[in-house]
């Protein structure tokens, strides 16, 4: 069966310092995998999505960065965090033409 | 730019049907409608999806009117484990999927 990792659950940082979000998944060969962030009480934003290794479409103009340097590990970072970047961030994946979508169990981000 | 309107909250009694109602008139013939939730804290857990007809699964039912603007997720005996916030999304074959506000559902004891 085809499982999700997402890692850490909780992460509290300073403003100014980088940032690395691990998700990896297992069970399946190049699914299509996306970055979401939820601020809070808020709906989810889509911030990247993957079709394959390399392969890295950002949604929105911001100071994070996506890479997928193997067909299942998708990486969210950043060079340098500022206060807005504070949220829960949401690895999810899916089958290619089958957009019913698996959800990682969140990083919750807190910039000090 | 979420293409759906749901009212941002709802009340319902533990044991009785919880309908979730959600408006898709700018919905394209080849767009599903999928409804997601989303526990406190937790990732959002797929529900259920459909394209023109209505749809059942163990979780729950869907319903999707013949012109298709709108919808209705239905749980048939709600419990206090499914309060959460209910997303109703519509689709097609895209390799993203956008999440509005949602409704949050509360169940009562």
């Amino acid at each position: 069966s085809q499982t999700i990792h997402q890692w850490p659950a909780t992460l509290v940082q300073p403003v100014g310092s980088p940032l690395s979000l691990e998700c990896t998944v297992e069970g399946t060969s190049n699914p299509n995998l996306y970055w979401y962030r939820q601020a809070a009480g808020r709906g989810l934003q889509l911030l990247f999505y993957s079709v394959g290794i390399g392969q890295i479409s950002s949604e929105v103009p911001q100071n994070l960065s996506a890479s997928r340097p193997q067909d299942r590990q998708f990486i969210l970072s950043s060079k340098k965090l500022l206060l807005s970047d504070s949220g829960f961030y949401l690895c999810a994946w899916s089958v290619y033409k089958d957009e019913k979508l698996f959800f990682g169990s969140g990083t919750q981000l807190s910039v000090l | 730019d979420a293409k759906t309107t749901q009212p941002p909250s709802m009340d319902c009694a533990e044991g009785r049907a919880a309908n979730l109602p959600c408006n898709h008139s700018t919905i394209s013939g080849n767009e599903y409608v999928y409804w997601y939730r989303q526990i406190h804290s937790q990732g959002p857990q797929y529900i259920i999806h459909g394209l023109k007809n209505n749809e059942t699964n163990e979780m729950a039912s869907l319903i999707i009117t013949e012109d298709r603007k709108s919808s209705t997720l239905i749980l048939p005996h709600a419990t206090l484990r499914d309060t959460a916030v209910y997303y109703c999304i519509v689709l097609y074959n895209n390799n993203d999927m956008r999440f509005g506000a949602g409704t949050r559902l509360t169940v009562k004891p």
